[in-house]
């Protein structure tokens, strides 16, 4: 089925540990988007790929690395996981400035101890 | 220290009533507006979007309302059904800064049968 696959979907990191989130989508978007959402709030924006070979932080940046590495794939990864990263995680795609076409995936609950 | 979670505003319907979900968002130069809603493990779907040149939008079902003046947004639900129960939120795009969506806080919708 066409769509936004995120892996893995659970994730217990401990302090210090790092991890890479992995998305991959095929309906050929060419923006991807990583997000978080924490209980009881809206999804913030980490990072951004508007189109492949590029990348830009968003509103919360912080502690967070990613790589577009083609058209399908953008990947998330925490160098040294803290607690304050407990959330979820979300990756999106959509076609260039277009909210309707965006396309999320089921996201990676992620807990740091 | 550890950040505790906001409570969502909430929303409680009877079945049949019409559901009324505002939001205010923040950026007066915003282009594009979307709502969205999320049931619980899931990620966020399209429901209704609406363009900065119009103030009205009907769908399927949903009404969405935008007062540009006051910076505020509405969608309205017509005879709420208990698949509706979930949390919906706005988002708002700026159309050249990369087509990232910026999210509101949520609100959670509960139908009483």
């Amino acid at each position: 089925n066409a769509g936004v696959t995120q892996t893995p979907k659970f994730q217990v990191l401990k302090t210090g540990q790092s991890m890479t989130l992995q998305c991959a989508q095929d309906m050929n978007h060419n923006s991807m988007y990583w997000y978080r959402q924490d209980p009881g709030m809206g999804l913030r924006l980490i990072y951004y790929s508007a189109s492949e070979g590029t990348t830009d932080k968003g509103e919360v940046p912080n502690g967070y690395n990613v790589s577009r590495l083609n058209k399908r794939e953008f990947s998330l990864r925490l160098e040294s996981a803290a607690p304050s990263q407990t959330s979820v995680y979300f990756c999106a795609s959509s076609e260039n400035n277009a909210g309707r076409g965006y396309t999320f995936g089921s996201g990676t609950r992620l807990t740091v101890v | 220290g550890e950040s505790v979670g906001l409570h969502l505003p909430t929303l409680s319907v009877q079945e049949g009533d019409n559901s009324i979900i505002n939001c205010a968002y923040s950026n007066s130069a915003s282009d594009y507006f979307i709502w969205y809603k999320q049931e619980s493990g899931k990620g966020p779907q399209f429901i209704i979007d609406i363009r900065s040149n119009m103030d009205k939008r009907q769908g399927q079902r949903v009404t969405v309302l935008l007062n540009k003046t006051v910076k505020h947004l509405s969608l309205q639900i017509a005879a709420t059904q208990p698949g509706d129960s979930a949390v919906y939120f706005c988002a708002e795009m700026i159309y050249n800064q990369g087509g990232k969506l910026i999210f509101g806080q949520g609100t959670e919708l509960s139908v009483k049968p």
